[in-house]
């Protein structure tokens, strides 16, 4: 039982290049979701999605896109890599219907020279 | 709109010492309030949580947490530290779309522990 597992865990790009974070998740819950850890600034909600076709943006959803084809994977795409984007990523799931308790995956550590 | 704020960014304490990290909160309601704790290099884990009733709440690695209204605090205790207990920890409140937009975390504390 896997739980979230995010890949990769670990990337380099260049200003402007686009890439994609994966997070699948086995848990079969229903709200997947999107957060950017920065240093001194805790978690910040990018994007989430209560269930399969549908997302909506949080606190810092600019540069980022996000889509919700199946239950289980809940990609995370940026468009034109910037500086400004360098960060952990963390993707977590919920269960539908609020009970608080969000389990993350391990992230995935973005840098962007 | 619902935010919770972590007064202290680093604390140290011995090992086998008592432990209290602050934290206060901003909410229309009555509050849902957690606390997260990330070890280095790993996702967060949840450590506790208080919806309603008995204010003082019990955690997973013996922690515990207890809510005043009178003072907007959730403030986290644990009677002795571990080494083990090293790391980040998060106070968080729901963000405010009853779930489906996740929680609003603090800027978190990290805790050193001193040998």
């Amino acid at each position: 039982n896997a739980g979230v597992t995010q890949t990769p865990k670990f990337q380099v790009l260049k200003t402007g290049q686009s890439m994609t974070l994966q997070c699948a998740q086995d848990m079969n819950h229903e709200y997947m979701s999107w957060y950017r850890q920065d240093p001194g600034m805790g978690l910040r909600l990018i994007h989430y999605s209560v269930g399969a076709g549908i997302t909506d943006q949080g606190e810092v959803p600019n540069g980022y896109n996000v889509s919700r084809s199946t239950t289980e994977d809940f990609p995370l795409r940026l468009l034109s890599a910037a500086p400004s984007q360098t960060s952990v990523y963390f993707c977590a799931t919920t269960r539908g219907g609020w009970n608080g308790e969000l389990f993350f995956g391990e992230g995935s550590r973005l840098t962007v020279l | 709109a619902q935010s919770v704020t972590q007064p202290d960014i680093h604390i140290t304490v011995s090992e086998g010492a008592s432990l209290e990290l602050r934290c206060n909160y901003s909410y229309g309601a009555t509050p849902y309030l957690f606390w997260y704790v990330q070890s280095p290099g790993q996702g967060l884990q949840l450590l506790l949580k208080y919806f309603s009733g008995d204010t003082l709440v019990q955690g997973i690695k013996g922690f515990e947490a207890e809510f005043k209204r009178s003072q907007s605090s959730f403030n986290l205790r644990k009677p002795s530290v571990h080494w083990s207990d090293a790391a980040e920890y998060f106070c968080a409140v729901p963000a405010g779309g009853g779930g489906a937009d996740g929680l609003t975390f603090g800027k978190g504390t990290h805790l050193i522990i001193q040998p």
